[in-house]
């Protein structure tokens, strides 16, 4: 089967903006995880979803982020008003089944926001 | 302190050498552990996951972890150029909200031919 799938691949913005990125997990993964990367660091933990439900949204920086998986399936990250602070890849993963230790996580190709 | 540190390298290897990647974490209640390999602009492939003290093996790779010391450690046998990339640790903390990853910076490993 098809790997995770993000879209768009690439998305430049100007300052003042809203965004929104595109997330198809693995089917049937139940186990959805938006991350953040900055240039040389680290992936950092955004938000993470369990069917459609949100779980935990301790990583988001702030309010003007926003996500959502309303059927379960395909998720969404809103950033409204982009920052220039906001430009990172910003990498959609899946896992299954829900909420056990040790699910091994895999990665979509990543959405490059850059915001000018 | 880091949650996850790694040495950010560049981890110079000859073409055939063995390299060793060191990760240390901060939270004892950690459970799971993966190495993931990143590519300059692509996104972070999973190459091992280890639960348990000890060794795990797979192909040329080999995870080892020690609870105890916190540490968990990847070797690449038999280098090639091909494994020139950036080596992620990832820590997993289980809990009832999730079980969401925590990274490393990451070691950016060069192999030379």
């Amino acid at each position: 089967g098809a790997g995770v799938s993000q879209s768009p691949r690439y998305k430049v913005a100007k300052r003042g903006q809203d965004v929104a990125l595109r997330c198809d997990p693995i089917s049937g993964h139940v186990s959805l995880f938006w991350y953040q990367q900055a240039l040389g660091q680290g992936p950092e933990f955004l938000t993470y979803f369990q069917n459609e439900a949100q779980l935990d949204k301790s990583g988001l920086p702030s309010d003007r982020f926003f996500a959502e998986r309303p059927e379960g399936s395909v998720s969404t990250l809103k950033i409204q008003r982009t920052q220039q602070e906001d430009s990172a890849v910003y990498l959609c993963a899946s896992s299954s089944p829900a909420g056990e230790p040790g699910n091994e996580q895999f990665f979509g190709p990543g959405t490059r926001l850059t915001v000018l | 302190q880091k949650e996850v540190e790694q040495n950010s390298g560049p981890l110079s290897v000859p073409e055939g050498a063995i390299a060793s990647l060191n990760c240390t974490y901060s939270d004892r209640g950690s459970q799971s552990f993966f190495w993931y390999r990143q590519y300059s602009g692509k996104s972070p492939e999973l190459i091992m996951s280890i639960y348990s003290n000890g060794d795990k093996e797979d192909g040329r790779f080999t995870a080892q972890l020690n609870k105890a010391s916190q540490y968990v450690s990847l070797l690449i046998r038999d280098s090639q150029p091909s494994d020139s990339a950036t080596y992620l640790c990832a820590v997993n903390i289980f809990k009832a909200a999730g079980n969401k990853l925590t990274f490393g910076g990451g070691t950016r490993v060069l192999v030379k031919p």
